[in-house]
């Protein structure tokens, strides 16, 4: 089964503090593909990084890094120096190569809420 | 450019009633995908399409249809609806037939069922 954990219902940090966001995954495929998704108060939700199952590398963009960790199934996300303009709801994402006969149906966990305080 | 337009924003439904969520990408997307989302539950996938002319079912399909009959929109039917499919819809469309690749979302529609 395909399933995925964001145990973090709510975080709240001040701002600068440095925050990690956990996901952790289960599938049975050995192709895969995992996914991190922002969704600000506004409501929309906006594509943030896509990782396969075959590139372990960690990932750095500006103050964004993620951690995949296949011996452990986690995709972590850490947030460093973090600003106000984090605040979001942080969604973790799983997709198989053919779920279902889809061509890479989205599976989300339910979210962690992130707030930064000034 | 536009990406993904959902109409109408938000709206309220009596039920029994019936209403067409509409979509609409301008990516030339193959793959369109209709989700709900409600508190505690994060995303769940209602229906699919991998291509125009094609559909599926996703994880809660019950109480909803849908059409691809072109690219570009994908429109979701509820028949007759239920005060359990008050939520906020989102449209997502994604690139590409082979593979999973990230998907892209509209804004969002607000449906309450009364």
């Amino acid at each position: 089964a395909q399933k995925v954990t964001q145990a973090q219902t709510e975080i709240s940090v001040v701002e600068k503090e440095d925050v990690t966001l956990d996901c952790v995954y289960e599938t049975r495929d050995t192709t895969y593909y995992l996914f991190w998704y922002k969704q600000p108060p506004s409501g929309e939700l906006v594509f943030l990084i896509r990782r396969n199952s075959f590139d372990e590398q960690n990932e750095i963009s500006g103050r964004y890094s993620w951690n995949f960790q296949k011996s452990t199934s986690s995709f972590n996300f850490t947030i460093t120096a973090s600003q106000v303009v984090d605040s979001a709801v942080y969604f973790c994402a799983l997709s198989e190569a053919n779920y279902g006969g889809s061509q890479g149906n989205l599976i989300f966990g339910k979210g962690t809420k992130l707030s930064v305080k000034p | 450019t536009a990406g993904i337009t959902q109409a109408p924003t938000s709206q309220i439904l009596a039920a029994g009633r019936s209403m067409t969520l509409r979509c609409t990408q301008d990516m030339r997307h193959n793959a369109m995908y209709w989700y709900r989302q409600d508190l505690g539950l994060g995303l769940r996938l209602i229906h699919y399409s991998n291509t125009a002319g094609t559909t599926g079912k996703g994880e809660v399909p019950d109480g909803y249809s849908v059409s691809r009959a072109n690219t570009d929109d994908f429109p979701l039917t509820l028949a007759s609806a239920v005060p359990s499919q008050t939520s906020v819809y989102f449209c997502a469309s994604s690139p590409g037939l082979a593979g999973p690749y990230e998907q892209y979302f509209g804004p969002g529609t607000r449906l309450t069922v009364t």
